[in-house]
């Protein structure tokens, strides 16, 4: 399998400042990248799709003013939560794929997760 | 369009085999696969490309009915350690891989 990690892993911050979370793929070129975000016993919401180079294509609902995605290299992406509130606590998870090489069939790895904490 | 993970919650004593469906009332490109135990992470399992795919590795297998728009997850022998929540993930065209996920199986292993 391949390797993706996050960081930070938890992050606490005030309401109405901005929060960056990384998403790195450690052993492999990853084309395709996503932001999920979970809450507590449920299931994994798809937010965003973020490919190398270009825009990222946001789910129906998802502001993206508001979660601001930027995808510069082959092997990172962030989330920028910006201006967070309560509401925005969750739990924040990425993956990382590689459609176009032949190492991988199209899985999806995911990191490690990222706890969000908006007082 | 979610799929439908069935059942929602399942508790096995160790050594015993359980069954997970996952249905889709769309047409499927691929399932996949993923167990996440509390706190952590989704692991990837299997993936289950288009074409009546089977798949395993130890005692945990997978198997795709595309026609039937549903794929199920075979735990035999279940052990301590595949306690965790069980997830399908959808995707229902190539190249894009973007994934549905179900709402999740709970699976419970005790001594």
């Amino acid at each position: 399998g391949a390797v993706v990690s996050q960081h930070p892993s938890w992050v606490i911050c005030k309401s109405g400042t901005s929060v960056k979370i990384e998403c790195r793929s450690l052993d492999f070129q990853a084309t395709t990248m996503f932001w999920y975000r979970q809450f507590p016993k449920q299931s994994l919401m798809l937010m965003a799709t973020s490919n190398e180079g270009s825009k990222a294509t946001y789910e129906q609902g998802v502001e993206k003013d508001k979660f601001l995605i930027n995808h510069a290299s082959l092997t990172l992406s962030t989330l920028t939560v910006t201006s967070a509130h309560p509401e925005d606590s969750s739990f924040y998870i990425c993956s990382a794929t590689d459609l176009a090489g032949a190492k991988f069939h199209n899985e999806q790895f995911f990191g490690p997760g990222t706890r969000l904490t908006v007082l | 369009q979610q799929p439908v993970q069935s059942p929602q919650a399942v508790i096995l004593r160790e050594g015993e085999d359980a069954v997970i469906n996952c249905s889709s009332s769309k047409a499927l490109y691929s399932v996949h696969w993923y167990r996440q135990k509390h706190g952590e992470a989704p692991v990837f399992l299997m993936i289950l490309l288009k074409g009546g795919e089977q798949k395993g590795h130890d005692k945990i297998s997978a198997s795709f009915n595309e026609k039937k728009q549903q794929s199920s997850l075979y735990l035999t022998a279940s052990q301590l350690s595949y306690s965790g929540t069980y997830f399908c993930g959808t995707a229902t065209q190539g190249g894009s891989e973007k994934l549905v996920f179900g709402k999740g199986t709970k699976l419970t292993v005790n001594p």
